[in-house]
């Protein structure tokens, strides 16, 4: 089956905690995305990475960091400068048309 | 900069209806244009894809179409179903090679049985 994974499906946080939220994809896609969407607001993008090895900055960067070393796998951390992080995070992957993990939801104790 | 914006923000319609949702975008300079479907707590599924080269794109109740030239786009859905009850967004890809979209914030959509 192919398609994209996130991983965990629920995470607790707990203040000045760093989080990581997996995505892997097998969909052979180069371009793979990250969003948070919070209640009532459209998609923002954090980052993205057009290619192994490289990423750029969304819209929402800060507080937020990834890494890009295998095609099929986009991790995101959550830092402790993050100042809102309560939201629902969703992953991408395109090689034009975009598809969509079943995303995370982060909750800040 | 590019905005997407999508009216209404919500609808309600009976079952069997035909409706059209909106999507409208500032910069005609798109590569392709997206319509997804979310429901609630859920990822987004992929419903159409049209290349800025193409007019409209069909699939099965579903008929999206796109003007480049007045920034709009249009998702028809004929026949609504209560299981069509969900958000719609748009999402446009402006720049070639970058893949790089921008949503609009979706229409929630209930189809009353």
């Amino acid at each position: 089956d192919g398609g994209i994974t996130q991983s965990p499906k629920y995470l607790f946080r707990k203040e000045g905690q760093n989080v990581t939220l997996s995505c892997e994809q097998n969909l052979n896609h180069d371009a793979m995305y990250w969003y948070r969407q919070d209640p009532g607001q459209g998609l923002r993008l954090i980052y993205y990475s057009q290619i192994v090895n490289d990423f750029q900055k969304g819209d929402i960067a800060e507080g937020y960091s990834v890494s890009r070393e295998k095609k099929e796998s986009f991790p995101l951390t959550v830092t402790s400068a993050q100042k809102n992080p309560t939201a629902f995070y969703l992953c991408a992957s395109s090689n034009n048309e975009q598809f969509f993990g079943p995303g995370t939801r982060l909750t800040v104790l | 900069k590019q905005e997407v914006t999508q009216i209404p923000a919500a609808l309600s319609v009976p079952e069997g209806e035909n409706l059209v949702l909106n999507c409208s975008f500032t910069d005609s300079a798109i590569y392709n244009l997206q319509w997804f479907r979310q429901d609630p707590g859920k990822g987004l599924t992929s419903l159409l894809l049209i290349q800025s080269s193409q007019r409209e794109q069909t699939s099965g109740r579903l008929n999206a179409s796109l003007d480049k030239s007045s920034g709009r786009s249009t998702l028809y859905i004929a026949a609504s179903q209560p299981g069509d009850s969900a958000t719609y967004l748009c999402a446009v890809s402006t720049t070639s090679g970058t893949y790089k979209y921008i949503f609009g914030t979706g229409t929630r959509l209930k189809v009353l049985a």
